[in-house]
C-alpha cells in the first residue's frame, strides 16, 4: 500500500546532530521532500532530492537516499532550539504526493 | 512576494452546517492543492486545481468540494459537517503540479465542528 513511515518522536541535545528517518513505498517517486512544521503554521519546504541522487547537502542539512531500501534520511548538524518542530517526509509516486505522519523533534538543553 | 494566505484562521461550526474556506496562492502560481491535517491521520490530500481545472482528487466523500477562479484563488467547501471534519485545513500553491514542484503552504484554517 501507499504508506510513508516515520518514527513519531526524536529527542536530541542542543549542539548534537539529529537524524530523522523515513521509509517510502514507491520506487517511481521522482522527488522526495522534507518539510518542517512549527506550531501554528503550515509546512515549510526544507529540502528535496531527485530520485537519481544519493546525497544532497544544504548548509546544516544533509539528505541521504537509499533507493534499494527505499529509505530517506535527514541529518541536521549542530541542532538548535529553533529546529524544534515536526518534520515530514513526502514521496511523489506518479501524479500525487504522499506525506508521512511526521517526526516531532524535541531539543534537550 | 506575499506568501499563501488562508482565511479565516479559525472557524467553529455545528454538525450539519456547511463551511467555505479560502486560499490565495503566491502570485504566478497556477496550482493550488488542499490537505486535511489531523493528529490521527496526519496530512491527507484532498484535491488539486490547476488553471481552474481539478487535476486530482484524494479519497474524501463528495461533501468535500473545491474550485479555482481565474486569478488562481481557490475555495474549498464542506457540506453537512460531521464531528470528524474537525481538522487543520492547509492549502499550498506551486508553480507546477503538487507532485513535481515544491509546495508553499499557508498557515491553515482550524475548523472545529461541535
Amino acid at each position: 500500500g501507499e504508506d510513508v513511515e516515520q518514527s513519531l518522536f526524536l529527542s536530541v541535545r542542543e549542539g548534537d546532530s539529529s537524524v530523522i528517518n523515513c521509509t517510502y513505498t514507491d520506487s517511481s517517486s521522482t522527488y522526495l521532500y522534507w518539510y518542517k512544521q512549527e506550531p501554528g503554521a503550515g509546512l515549510q519546504l526544507l529540502t528535496y532530492i531527485f530520485s537519481n541522487m544519493d546525497m544532497k547537502q544544504d548548509q546544516r542539512l544533509t539528505v541521504l537516499l537509499n533507493k534499494k531500501d527505499k529509505h530517506l534520511s535527514l541529518r541536521i548538524a549542530d541542532t538548535q532550539t529553533g529546529d524544534s518542530a515536526i518534520y515530514f517526509c513526502a514521496e511523489t509516486p506518479q501524479d500525487k504526493i504522499i506525506f508521512g505522519k511526521g517526526t516531532r523533534l524535541h531539543i534537550l538543553p | 512576494k506575499a506568501g499563501v494566505t488562508q482565511t479565516p484562521r479559525y472557524l467553529i461550526k455545528t454538525r450539519g452546517q456547511q463551511v467555505t474556506l479560502s486560499c490565495s496562492p503566491i502570485s504566478g502560481h497556477r496550482s493550488v492543492s488542499w490537505y486535511q491535517q489531523t493528529p490521527g491521520q496526519g496530512l491527507q490530500f484532498l484535491f488539486e486545481y490547476f488553471s481552474e481545472t481539478q487535476r486530482n482528487k484524494g479519497n474524501f466523500p463528495g461533501r468535500f468540494s473545491g474550485r479555482q477562479f481565474s486569478n488562481s484563488r481557490s475555495e474549498m467547501n464542506v457540506s453537512t459537517l460531521e464531528l470528524g471534519d474537525s481538522a487543520l485545513y492547509l492549502c499550498a500553491s506551486s508553480e507546477g503540479s503538487s507532485y513535481n514542484s515544491p509546495l508553499h503552504f499557508g498557515n491553515g484554517t482550524r475548523l472545529t465542528v461541535t
